[in-house]
């Protein structure tokens, strides 16, 4: 299958920094993908809709200034989490949707600590 | 897209083959079936989806009934490395695309 890579897979921050992660396709393109959300214990919840090329959108409750995304090639799209406090402490996914075929492929995900 | 409704736990004994029921009453035309796992702390692994027709990959088969308001999965020999939490997604491919995960049922395979 697709394989879709994303990194880093863990990273612990101090309060009051931003982190970026970032997701990309490596084998195939992909105009657009996603970034989830995944708390101990309950399911994935999707936070955004990332298109190449133009902006992204945002489920309801997600901020989008503080949640940045880009997506500027076919092959990657980075989620940058600002000023992180640790109730944004979580296990977050992306994915991404082959352009030839209507399959979403997710990264292994990174786990996010704030301290 | 149509609510999908799966068992919360099921057990299966290495080897056995395991059946994974999905109900997805409110299925419309368009929509397909999506399987996902995932294995603890790692991202959601594509496993098969179909549309109306049975569906077989390397990985598992797919069984959709006719009137296509249920489906099941099935893994021929399961292994201890099966156990996961499967998500069944019913989604149409020419809406914006974005899949809605419930809370999927909880697989375990035992010796």
């Amino acid at each position: 299958g697709a394989v879709v890579s994303q990194h880093p897979s863990r990273v612990i921050c101090k309060s009051g920094t931003s982190v970026k992660i970032e997701c990309r396709s490596l084998d195939f393109q992909a105009t657009t993908m996603f970034w989830y959300r995944q708390f101990p214990k309950q399911s994935l919840m999707l936070m955004a809709t990332s298109n190449e090329g133009s902006k992204a959108t945002y489920e309801q409750g997600v901020e989008k200034d503080k949640f940045l995304i880009n997506h500027a090639s076919l092959t990657l799209s980075t989620l940058t989490v600002t000023s992180a406090h640790p109730e944004d402490s979580s296990f977050y996914i992306c994915s991404a949707r082959s352009d030839g075929k209507n399959i979403q492929y997710f990264g292994a995900g990174t786990r996010l600590s704030v301290l | 897209d149509a609510k999908t409704t799966q068992p919360p736990s099921m057990d299966c004994a290495e080897g056995r083959a395991a059946n994974l029921p999905c109900n997805h009453s409110t299925i419309s035309g368009n929509e397909y079936v999506y399987w996902y796992r995932q294995i603890h702390s790692q991202g959601p692994q594509y496993i098969i989806h179909g549309l109306k027709n049975n569906e077989t990959n390397e990985m598992a088969s797919l069984i959709i009934t006719e009137d296509r308001k249920s489906s099941t999965l099935i893994l021929p020999h399961a292994t201890l490395r099966d156990t996961a939490v499967y998500y069944c997604i019913v989604r149409d491919p020419g809406t914006a695309s974005k899949l809605t995960f419930g809370t999927g049922t909880r697989l375990q395979v035992t010796l």
